[in-house]
């Protein structure tokens, strides 16, 4: 069965630092690629998506991501937080042609210090 | 518009009760999903609908739970003789077409439940 890993489950850090959270998925085929971030008191929200084509892709907030096939990983990456992204983040896999549901990583806490 | 709507948003029950969450999704959405979200966790896929067909039911952890979407809008899970193990968030997703797995799902609110 497919996997993810988040690598970090707490992050902290100050106003303008920079931001990479790690994703990696075990599943070798074609997949579809999601990070959802769940704000305070909120529902999960969908940051950005990757389905093919150019691996780098940008979402919503500055935030973008990239995905590396060869290492299995779509990290994602803001070269400057704000204490508003403050929140928890989700990385989701879904496999191609196999169902549609999603496989959630567990969760990074992401903690701005302003 | 309306986003995915969840109810109750809180639900307490003691252990061996049957519980019954709700999820109303966005209008004209064909895919529903549920997940289960235990504390600390991400969610974990329960069981997915195509209008009124339950699809894929492959998460759902025992025959103690039990999804239904007659109408092909409005979904109940149900739980039944619900057990500690059971209190975790049930979130609710939905996509507006079915059979195309690199849609975004957009989720409700969940449902927290407490079992005692």
């Amino acid at each position: 069965a497919q996997s993810v890993s988040q690598h970090n489950h707490h992050v902290i850090l100050s106003e303008a630092a920079s931001l990479e959270l790690g994703c990696n998925y075990s599943y070798g085929g074609t997949v579809n690629l999601f990070w959802y971030v769940q704000y305070p008191g909120q529902h999960l929200q969908l940051l950005l998506k990757y389905f093919s084509g150019d691996p780098l892709v940008k979402g919503i907030k500055g935030f973008e991501a990239e995905f590396i096939k060869s290492k299995f990983s779509f990290n994602l990456r803001k070269p400057s937080v704000q204490w508003s992204d403050t929140a928890e983040y989700f990385c989701a896999v879904n496999i191609e042609n196999a169902g549609n549901m999603l496989t959630f990583g567990g969760g990074t806490r992401l903690m701005v210090k302003p | 518009g309306a986003g995915v709507s969840q109810s109750p948003r809180y639900k307490v029950a003691k252990r061996g009760q049957d519980v019954a969450l709700r999820c109303d999704p966005i209008s004209g959405h064909v895919s529903l999903f549920w997940y289960q979200q235990a504390l600390g966790q991400g969610p974990e896929f329960l069981t997915y609908f195509q209008n009124e067909a339950q699809l894929d039911k492959s998460g759902l952890p025992s025959d103690r739970f039990f999804a239904e979407r007659p109408e092909g809008s409005v979904s109940t899970l149900k739980i039944q003789r619900t057990q500690q193990e059971d209190s975790a968030v049930y979130l609710c997703a939905s996509s507006p077409i079915g059979g195309f797995s690199n849609q975004p799902q957009h989720f409700g609110d969940g449902t927290r439940l407490s079992i005692l």
